[in-house]
C-alpha cells in the first residue's frame, strides 16, 4: 500500500517568514495529494490540494508543488502569521471516484515565534 | 454547509466491552471514513464505505468492524475493546465525485 512520510516533525518560524513542510510518498500510482491543518482541539480541515496533472497551486499565501518524478510535493507558507500555528499533515490516494482512503504523513507541528 | 457529527466527545470504556461509535453527515454524502489519529503517528484509515451496506479495508482494520444500513450514517464497532485501542477516532465523509474529506469533531476513547 501507499507510505507518505512527512518532514519535519516540528517547525519553529518567526512570524512573517515563511514555513515548507515536505513529503514524499510511494505508490506511484497515487495522484491526488490533499493538505490538512488541524488547530488544537479542532478537526482536520483542507486547505490546499493538487492533483497529479498539475505542478504547482498557489491560494493566497499558500502554494503546494508536486514533482512527480522524484514523488514529492511541499507545502509553503509565505508570510506566516500567529494563527497558522497547528499540526499540518499531508495525504495520498489514487482517485477513483472519490471513495478512497486517504494515507497521511505523521504531521508537521507547525509554531509561529512573535 | 457540511456537517458532520459523531455520537460522543469522550468515551470510557472497560477492557472486553463492545464500543459502538457513531456518525452521522447531513449531506447526502456517498463517501464515510473512520481515522484513528495517535500522537506522532498522523490519521490511519480503519474503514471506509462508498455506498450503503458496503464497506471496504483501510489500513489497520484489525479488531474493528462497520456497518452501514443508511447513507447517512457509518458506525465503528470494536468487538472487544483493548487498551491499544485507546485513541481519538475521526470519521469523515466526501461526496461520490470530489475528494474533499470533511470531519467529525472526533470522540477520544480510553479503553481502561
Amino acid at each position: 500500500g501507499e507510505n507518505v512520510e512527512q518532514h519535519p516533525s516540528t517547525l519553529s518560524v518567526q512570524e512573517g517568514d515563511s514555513a515548507v513542510i515536505k513529503c514524499t510518498y510511494s505508490d506511484s500510482a497515487s495522484n491526488y495529494f490533499p493538505w490538512y491543518k488541524q488547530e488544537l482541539g479542532k478537526r482536520p480541515q483542507l486547505i490546499i490540494d493538487i492533483r497529479s496533472n498539475v505542478g504547482e497551486k498557489k491560494d493566497q499565501r499558500i502554494a503546494v508543488t508536486l514533482n512527480k518524478t522524484a514523488k514529492h510535493f511541499s507545502l509553503h507558507i509565505t508570510e506566516t502569521q500567529p494563527e497558522d500555528s497547528a499540526v499540518y499533515f499531508c495525504a495520498a490516494s489514487i482517485q477513483g471516484g472519490g471513495a478512497d482512503g486517504l494515507t497521511f504523513g505523521k504531521g508537521t507541528h507547525l509554531i509561529i515565534q512573535p | 454547509d457540511v456537517k458532520v457529527t459523531q455520537s460522543s466527545r469522550y468515551l470510557v470504556k472497560r477492557t472486553g466491552e463492545k464500543v459502538f461509535l457513531e456518525c452521522v453527515q447531513d449531506m447526502d454524502h456517498e463517501n464515510m471514513f473512520w481515522y484513528r489519529q495517535d500522537p506522532g503517528l498522523g490519521l490511519r484509515l480503519i474503514y471506509f464505505s462508498y455506498d450503503v451496506k458496503m464497506k471496504e479495508k483501510g489500513d489497520i482494520p484489525e479488531g474493528y468492524s462497520v456497518s452501514r444500513e443508511k447513507k447517512e450514517r457509518f458506525s465503528l464497532i470494536l468487538e472487544s475493546a483493548s487498551t491499544n485501542q485507546t485513541s481519538m477516532y475521526l470519521c469523515a465523509s466526501s461526496p461520490g465525485r470530489s475528494y474533499e474529506q470533511y470531519f467529525g469533531p472526533g470522540t477520544r476513547l480510553t479503553v481502561t
